[in-house]
């Protein structure tokens, strides 16, 4: 069964600072992966997307993100945080099968210190 | 072209109410898929529908229920509500060519006193 796992509910970084969310996935199937941020009161909006075309996947707003198949992970990154940033990220993975629905980790709140 | 709507955007009710809410997909998309989303249990997958079927139905009682007409839009509906349905169902369309990526709307927060 597929699952993915956020290490970190919360993490806080200064403004200007890297930016890394841990997600780590389990799939009985090559995975199709993604990250989605939430800002309050909002919906999902995704930042990018892992279909096996390339390991290294980048995003809207700066963010990328690394597919490592031996370490299961698929971390997202920003090499310079923004106070826009603060918001809520989620991992998640698609179920397998014919199956279209996603399985979203528990997620991640990113703070920004100025 | 226009995103994902869903209305009504937030709704009160009270225990033993059922509900009905309302999702518009992007136009050409097919697919319509709902999520419930709680502090405790986070996101879950409900329902998925596509052309007016039900192709999958998450772990949840048979209160929650949905369809989807013609036009794509869907609605989903939960009858004898209780206090632990309140939280934000958020509805999501996929296009026939966009690797799985789902649009999000913004959400309904029902809240059930």
């Amino acid at each position: 069964a597929q699952s993915v796992t956020q290490l970190g509910s919360h993490v806080s970084v200064s403004e200007g600072a890297l930016v890394l969310l841990r997600c780590n996935y389990s799939s009985s199937v090559p995975p199709y992966l993604f990250w989605y941020v939430q800002y309050p009161n909002q919906g999902l909006q995704l930042l990018l997307k892992y279909t096996s075309a390339a390991t290294l996947v980048k995003g809207i707003n700066g963010f990328e993100a690394e597919f490592k198949k031996s370490e299961t992970s698929f971390h997202l990154t920003k090499p310079s945080a923004h106070m826009s940033d603060a918001a809520e990220y989620f991992c998640a993975v698609k179920g397998g099968g014919a199956t279209n629905k996603l399985i979203f980790g528990t997620g991640t709140l990113l703070a920004v210190q100025p | 072209k226009a995103g994902v709507t869903q209305t009504p955007r937030y709704l009160i009710k009270t225990r033993g109410q059922q509900v009905t809410l309302s999702c518009s997909p992007i136009s050409g998309h097919r697919s319509v898929s709902w999520y419930q989303q709680t502090p405790g249990q986070g996101l879950q997958f409900l329902f998925e529908y596509f052309s007016e079927t039900q192709r999958n139905k998450g772990n949840f009682p048979g209160r929650f229920s949905g369809r989807q007409f013609s036009n794509s839009r869907s609605e989903m509906n939960v009858s004898t509500l209780e206090l632990g349905d309140s939280a934000l169902y958020l509805c999501a369309s996929r296009g026939a060519l966009s690797y799985n990526e789902q649009f999000f709307g913004p959400g309904t927060r029902l809240t059930v006193l």
